[in-house]
């Protein structure tokens, strides 16, 4: 079973324009991870957000994580072509590296 | 540094055949993890391993096993392959047991007919 849900499944965008995702767990974490992947390819990690953390910004990647909602969203500004691909979120529960992992947000961002 | 590592790229087999996947760990990293992605859906913990020994599994039937190696590379190996085993297979690694980060390898896309 799959821990996180991400909403939307997809999500089609232009070029400049911000992409947000958002992500829901069901169980209390120890940290939240997103992660990229592109063309069924290997998963890139972009960014980590801890459960005594709020909000965490890299770069266009800002991320937030509400615990008390059971919730995490991942918005991209500016998004770019290069942008275009599944993005994932992973939860960990066990403070053992046992992800769970959502199924996913397939963001498209056309020129 | 080369990052994780993973052959074979793609594999076909037949149902009821015998499989076996490799990792390699980038170098340093002692925690290797495997997880199943069935295409539209997102990775599932399959096991992990550290300092050679099984410290995690997840809900996979016991045709599914794993081993890891004195320099830290890992092994996947199936039994009795389904045609739902079809799926790419990653790994991934990370350098001790309690890291919030790991690094994963291209996967490897197996289909099974």
């Amino acid at each position: 079973s799959q821990q996180g849900e991400e909403d939307p499944q997809a999500l089609s965008i232009q070029e400049g324009e911000n992409a947000t995702m958002n992500c829901s767990y069901k169980t209390s974490i120890n940290n939240l991870q997103w992660y990229r992947q592109n063309s069924g390819r290997g998963l890139v990690h972009l960014i980590l957000i801890r459960s005594n953390e709020r909000e965490k910004h890299s770069g266009r990647l800002r991320v937030t994580l509400d615990t008390s909602k059971k919730s995490s969203s991942l918005l991209i500004t500016a998004s770019r072509a290069a942008d275009t691909a599944s993005y994932f979120c992973a939860t960990d529960a066990t403070s053992w590296g046992k992800f769970q992992f959502g199924a996913g947000t397939q963001v498209v961002v056309t020129p | 540094d080369a990052g994780v590592t993973q052959s074979p790229t793609h594999l076909i087999k037949t149902r009821g055949q015998h499989v076996t996947l490799r990792c390699s760990p980038i170098s340093g990293h002692k925690s290797v993890s495997w997880y199943q992605q069935v295409l539209g859906q997102g990775p599932q913990f399959i096991f992990q391993y550290y300092e050679k020994e099984e410290r995690g599994r997840g809900n996979f039937p016991d045709r599914f096993s794993a081993r890891q190696f004195p320099n830290y590379s890992s092994e996947l190996n199936v039994n009795a392959l389904l045609l739902g085993d079809s799926a790419l297979y990653l790994c991934a690694s990370s350098w001790g047991l309690a890291e919030e980060t790991q690094y994963f390898g291209p996967g490897t896309r197996l289909l099974v007919l």
